[in-house]
């Protein structure tokens, strides 16, 4: 199975702040990878699809970029909704894997 | 507006079995996948399997199988999944999601349904 380590585990920072989450796959994944956001009553939505791709409705404040192993979300000026979990996850190869999230918390 | 509705949560006993469904409405859930997922509590989130609505064709993640049977009732729009055998290590919230056409993502999610094994 194709392991997902994402950095850091968890992230204070401030309204306004620009952010970068890392997640690096153990072998290259092509970028078949997607973001998710976990909001704290536990409704998931997707923020990014195969890398870059925002998903409709996801304000532009959020962006994704990466290649072979290594990916990123960035939040560019954080806003009070943002602050949640969140994961990312490859479908290069089955089973599908998810990282071990990031938990972005108001500092 | 697409919605996954899924049922309420569930005590079941240790070595029982337990259905869980997702109602579809808002799209035709015979052109899609649905998939499940798996969150133990404070966990990663694990993919159990997806299956085609048109169909009924499956694909599990080899962990879950012989765990999850994955189904769907094209009548009423609804996909359901079933546990057998159920251990407290099955105590999770599932998840099921709806398959992207564009992309292999999960664009629309269930609220999920807290699965408690428990004696």
């Amino acid at each position: 199975d194709i392991q997902m380590t994402q950095t850091p585990s968890s992230m204070p920072a401030s309204l306004g702040e620009r952010v970068t989450i890392s997640c690096r796959s153990s072998q290259g994944i092509r970028n078949y990878l997607n973001w998710y956001q976990q909001k704290p009553d536990g409704t998931i939505k997707p923020l990014i699809y195969y890398t870059s791709n925002l998903q409709s409705g996801v304000p532009s404040r959020f962006s994704g970029s990466g290649s072979g192993t290594d990916y990123s979300l960035s939040i560019s000026s954080l806003e009070p909704e943002d602050f949640a979990m969140y994961y990312c996850q490859q479908y290069y190869s089955s089973p599908w894997t998810f990282g071990g999230g990031t938990k972005l918390e108001l500092k | 507006e697409v919605q996954l509705q899924q049922s309420g949560a569930e005590l079941v006993k240790p070595g029982a079995s337990v259905k869980l469904s997702c109602k579809t409405s808002g799209y035709i859930l015979s052109n899609y996948y649905m998939s499940w997922l798996k969150q133990m509590p404070g966990q990663n989130i694990e993919w159990i399997g997806n299956i085609y609505g048109g169909n009924g064709g499956t694909g599990y993640n080899q962990k879950f199988k012989g765990k999850a049977t994955l189904t769907v009732d094209k009548s009423s729009s609804t996909a359901y999944m079933d546990l057998n055998s159920l251990t407290s290590e099955d105590s999770a919230v599932y998840f099921c999601a709806r398959l992207g056409i564009a992309a292999p993502y999960f664009d629309y999610w269930g609220q999920g349904v807290m699965v408690t094994v428990s004696s």
